[in-house]
Parts: structure tokens; C-alpha cells; sequence
């Protein structure tokens, strides 16, 4: 069965830069696009990458996806964090039926 | 950007049913699929429809107790999930997707509440 696994809790000063993982298991990340949802507590998600590297409007530049194949994964990286950039994120894939799989996100903490 | 609108919260007793409506305006999209959220629980994806094609994909979990329909009026589109019990008490997402089945716009969440 096709999994996304990601780090439970992550935590970096403000101005630095951080990269959340996102493991696949039961698939290859590379045959499916991979997206990223940020929520913050009591609110709902928003889309901050879709389709691998892709910003929708509004997402500021310090946001970028990759997709490394060699480790089977996915990483969303935040240069320059900002205390409004905590919460939870989460990655989201599909398997071969384009049945909606995510991870079980990463807390992250910026302080 | 779509924006996405759902329906109030819902408080049920075990054994009934709800339905959790759901209206995207403001642009174009091809499917929307439904999300929910345990409490202090990740997101888990229940379904979709393509209403152009009418086409349903449902998550294996949900396949008997979950139902999504598209309305009368466009770009309103519903949710029913059945036979209610306690660990379905979660908020519900409804959110636009693009042709590659992206998740792009959400809804602000419905609270279903679950008690006797």
C-alpha cells in the first residue's frame, strides 16, 4: 500500500531555513505530483506547492518543492521563516488510481 | 482564485446521517474532493467527483457509508455519510481540484459533531 511518511515535529529560528521530508513507500514519488498544505491551528489548509515545485498565486518565493528520486521522497523548503509560518504541513500524493494519499504532517515550530 | 463555501456545523446522533454541502465559485476547476479531520488528527481523503464526466472515486474506507453528488445549481456539490458513529465527530474539508486531480482551494471546514 502506497505511504507517505513524514518527520513528526521540526523546529528553526526565524529568518533561517528549513526542508521538510516526505517519504513514499509502496510507490514511486516520481510517477505522481506531489503537494503541500500548510494549517494552522483551528484553520483549514491551504495549498501552499502543488505539482511538485509549483507556488500557487499569493504563496510568497521563500517556498519551494523538490523531488529527489534517489530517496524516494519530496521535500518542501522555507528560506527566511517568519513566526507566521508555523503549523502543521503536510505532503499529499496519489497511488495508481489517483486515490489521495497524505503524510501524517509535520509540526512545525518557529521560534 | 475559487472560493469555496460550506455549510454550517452539524451536531448528530449515532446510527443517522448527515450531508455537508459545499458551493466553489470565481473560476474554473474540474473536481472537488472531500477531506476530513479528527480531532487533533492528520487529513484523510474520502472521495472525489468529476462532475463534467460524472465520474466518483471514493477511498476504500468510506466506500459504503459515503455518498457525493453533484446539485441542481452549478458548482454546488454535497457529501453524505451514513450509519454515524462517534469517530466520524471530525471537520470536514471540501476542496477544488485541477485536471491533474490537485488539490488547489479549500473550504473552510464543517464541524460534524457525533454524540448521544
Amino acid at each position: 500500500n502506497f505511504m507517505l511518511t513524514q518527520p513528526h515535529s521540526l523546529s528553526a529560528s526565524p529568518g533561517r531555513t528549513v526542508t521538510l521530508s516526505c517519504t513514499a513507500s509502496g510507490g514511486n514519488i516520481v510517477d505522481n505530483y506531489v503537494q503541500w498544505y500548510h494549517q494552522r491551528p483551528g484553520g483549514a489548509p491551504t495549498t501552499v506547492i502543488y505539482e511538485d515545485d509549483r507556488r500557487p498565486s499569493g504563496v510568497p518565493g521563500r517556498f519551494s518543492g523538490s523531488i529527489d528520486s534517489s530517496s524516494n521522497s519530496a521535500s518542501l523548503t522555507i528560506s527566511g521563516l517568519q513566526t507566521d509560518d508555523e503549523g502543521d504541513y503536510y505532503c499529499q500524493s496519489f497511488d495508481k488510481n489517483k486515490s489521495v494519499f497524505f503524510g501524517g504532517g509535520t509540526t512545525l515550530t518557529v521560534l | 482564485q475559487v472560493q469555496v463555501v460550506q455549510s454550517g456545523a452539524e451536531v448528530k446522533r449515532p446510527g443517522s446521517s448527515v450531508r455537508v454541502s459545499c458551493e466553489a465559485s470565481g473560476g474554473s476547476f474540474t473536481g472537488i474532493s472531500w477531506v476530513r479531520q479528527a480531532p487533533g488528527q492528520g487529513l484523510e481523503w474520502m472521495g472525489r467527483i468529476i462532475p463534467f464526466f460524472g465520474l466518483r472515486n471514493l477511498a476504500q474506507t468510506f466506500q459504503d457509508r459515503v455518498t457525493i453528488t453533484a446539485g441542481t445549481s452549478a458548482n454546488t456539490f454535497y457529501m453524505d455519510l451514513s450509519n454515524l458513529r462517534s469517530e466520524d465527530t471530525a471537520l470536514y474539508f471540501c476542496a477544488t481540484e485541477n485536471s491533474h486531480y490537485t488539490i488547489l482551494n479549500w473550504g473552510q471546514g464543517t464541524l460534524v459533531t457525533v454524540s448521544s
